[in-house]
Formats: structure tokens, sequence, C-alpha cells
């Protein structure tokens, strides 16, 4: 079945640093990738999407590229800030799954001063 | 626009109990999905209601079971509860299928 694999956590970087949150997935036809992120005691907001092979989604910065050959979706940002402290999930879905989100494990991301 | 919302936010149950939560989609949103989050599991997919029907189901047990009512919002009931059911439980509003989903806040359920 579908499974999306992320990078174990937590990841703690510097303000203004560059980050990197890998994510590969595992599905059969034509995936649509999703990142969201949960701030603590929150829901989980939507930060990007791409529904086909080469697309780019982008949202505050964020950054993901939704890579058919090496079945990536990797999350990046030129220069995070504190408040993008939170925990983020790479997410899938399929006509597969019934269109049903299969979420990673998720990354926990600490920006520090 | 009004996002998701969801009640209760915390909820304290006793194994054994029954629980039901309810959930308000996005206004025009007709699809609501339920998910489970949980330290050990993350996060899985319960079930899908479009118009008032199941359309998809995960692999939980039958003690968990939902509806949607013709307004489009939704409860999610939880039978015989566990210590295992601890979790918050999220949901999620669509246009529908192959849409992007939107999260409410979520109900922290805790059994004691």
């Amino acid at each position: 079945g579908d499974s999306v694999t992320q990078m174990e956590g937590p990841v703690t970087l510097s303000e203004e640093a560059f980050l990197t949150i890998n994510c590969t997935y595992t599905a059969t036809g034509y995936p649509s990738l999703f990142w969201y992120v949960q701030y603590p005691g929150e829901g989980l907001q939507l930060l990007l999407k791409a529904t086909k092979a080469d697309d780019k989604g982008s949202n505050k910065g964020f950054e993901a590229t939704y890579r058919k050959e090496t079945t990536s979706f990797h999350l990046e940002k030129g220069s995070v800030q504190v408040s993008d402290s939170a925990v983020y999930f790479c997410a899938l879905t399929s006509s597969n799954s019934g269109y049903a989100l299969n979420f990673g494990k998720g990354t926990s991301l600490l920006v520090t001063p | 626009k009004a996002g998701v919302t969801q009640t209760p936010r915390y909820l304290i149950k006793t194994r054994g109990q029954q629980v039901t939560l309810s959930c308000s989609p996005i206004s025009g949103h007709r699809s609501v999905s339920w998910y489970q989050q949980t330290p050990g599991q993350g996060l899985q997919f319960l079930f899908e209601y479009f118009s008032e029907t199941q359309r998809n189901k995960g692999n939980f047990p039958g003690r968990f079971s939902g509806r949607q009512f013709s307004n489009s919002r939704s409860e999610m009931n939880v039978s015989t509860l566990e210590l295992g059911d601890s979790a918050l439980y999220l949901c999620a509003s669509s246009l529908d299928l192959e849409y992007e989903q939107y999260f409410g806040p979520g109900t922290r359920l805790t059994v004691t």
C-alpha cells in the first residue's frame, strides 16, 4: 500500500538557517503530495501541496517539488524563524486509498534565536 | 470564511463509557473526514463522509462510528472506550475528493 517516510526529528536550527526536511513516498498511480504543519496544541494547517510531477508547491517561504523519479517531496526554507518551530507532516492522497490522507510520522522543528 | 470547528475541545471519560464528538465543516464543504492522532501510531484515517454517506473507512474496530447530517456537520462516536482510545481526534473538511483537506483544532480525548 501507499506510505510516506520522513526524516526523524527533532531538528534544531538557529534562526536564519536553511531548512530541509526529507520526505519520500511509495504509491502506485499518481498521488498528490502535501505538507502540513502543526503548532503546539493546535490542529493541522495545510502548508503547501503539489498534484503532479515537477509541480512546486510554495507558501510562506517554504517550498517543495514533486519529484517522481526519486519519489520525493522534500520541504525547504531558506531562512527559518523562531515562529516556524512546529511539527511538520508530509502526506499523500491517491485514488488507491479513496483520497484519505496518508501521513508520515512527523518531524519536530525547533528554531532557536 | 469560518474554519472547521470541533466540539468539545477536551474530554475526559472512563473506560467502558461512550463518547460523541462533533465537527462543523467549512461552509460549502460537503466532505468530512476524521483522523486519530496518537504519539505511537501517528495520524491514522478513521472514515470519510459525503452527503450523509460513508464513502471510505480506515482500519478501526466497529466501536468507532460516525455519521453526517444534511447540513454536512458530522459526529463520530466511540463506544466501550478503552485506554488506548486516548488521542487527539481531528476532523477535516474539503469540497470533495481530490481537493485539499482543512483541519479543525481537534478534540483531545483522555480515557481513564
